[in-house]
C-alpha cells in the first residue's frame, strides 16, 4: 500500500512570499498525483493532477513538479486567500485505491 | 455547471447503518469515463477514501472500510448512494461526495456532517 506522506505540517508565510510544498510517496506513482486545495469550512477542490497540470480556473501562482516519489507544490505568490490546508492524493487504478496525503496547513501572517 | 449535494441522517445511533445519498445536476451520471466517489473527514482531521463506483454498478471500497460499505447507483434518478453498517463514533465525520475522472475529483459536494452517537 502507497503512503503520501506530506511536509512540513504547518507553514507559515507572510503575503508575496513564495511557498513549496512537499509529498513523497512510499513507492513510484509516475505522475499520477493530485493537489487538492481545502479553505476553511469548504469542500476540497482540484488544483492539479498528473503532478504539474492546472486544473480549470486555478491561477497561474499555482505549479506542481515531480514524479516517481517526489512531488511539490507550489505558490509563487501568497496572497491572503492561499489560506488553506493542502492535500497530495494518488489514484492507483489496480488495484483499485485512492490515497492522501495527511494535508500541509498555511497559515499567512 | 455540475453540481453534487449530500443529503440524509445528521445522527445515527451506534451499530446502525449509516446511508447517505448524493445527487447529481448538470452531469450524465450514466456515461463516459466517470466514477462517483465517497469521501469523509474525521472533525479536524485529514480526508479519507471510502470508494467509488462506475455507471456499470461497479464499485470499489477502501481495505479498512470493506465488509462494512455499499455504494450503488440509481442513473434514473441521477444519485449515488452509500452506506455503512455497524457505526461506531470512529465514523463521525463530514461526508463528501464527487465526481471522478481520470484528472481528479471534481466538483465535490459541500459535505455533509454525520455524528455517530446514542
Amino acid at each position: 500500500e502507497i503512503v503520501l506522506t506530506q511536509s512540513p505540517g504547518t507553514l507559515s508565510l507572510s503575503p508575496g512570499e513564495r511557498a513549496t510544498l512537499s509529498c513523497r510517496a512510499s513507492q513510484s506513482v509516475g505522475s499520477y498525483l493530485a493537489w487538492y486545495q481545502q479553505k476553511p469550512g469548504q469542500a476540497p477542490r482540484l488544483l492539479i493532477h498528473d503532478a504539474a497540470s492546472r486544473a480549470p480556473g486555478i491561477p497561474a501562482r499555482f505549479s506542481g513538479s515531480g514524479s516517481g516519489t517526489d512531488f511539490t507544490l507550489t505558490i509563487s505568490s501568497l496572497e491572503a486567500e492561499d489560506c488553506a490546508v493542502y492535500y497530495c492524493k494518488y489514484r492507483s487504478k489496480w488495484p483499485p485505491r485512492v490515497t492522501f496525503g495527511q494535508g500541509t496547513r498555511l497559515e499567512i501572517k | 455547471q455540475v453540481q453534487l449535494q449530500e443529503s440524509g441522517p445528521g445522527l445515527v445511533k451506534p451499530s446502525q447503518t449509516l446511508s447517505l445519498t448524493c445527487t447529481v445536476s448538470g452531469d450524465s451520471i450514466g456515461s463516459g469515463e466517470k466514477y462517483w466517489t465517497w469521501i469523509r473527514q474525521p472533525p479536524g482531521k485529514g480526508l479519507e477514501w471510502i470508494g467509488y463506483i462506475f455507471y456499470s454498478d461497479v464499485a470499489y471500497y477502501s481495505p479498512s472500510l470493506r465488509g462494512r460499505v455499499t455504494i450503488s447507483v440509481d442513473t434514473s434518478k441521477s444519485q449515488f448512494s452509500l452506506k455503512l453498517t455497524s457505526v461506531t463514533a470512529a465514523d463521525t465525520a463530514v461526508y463528501y461526495c464527487a465526481r471522478g475522472q481520470n484528472e481528479g475529483f471534481q466538483p465535490w459536494g459541500q459535505g455533509t456532517l454525520v455524528t455517530v452517537s446514542s
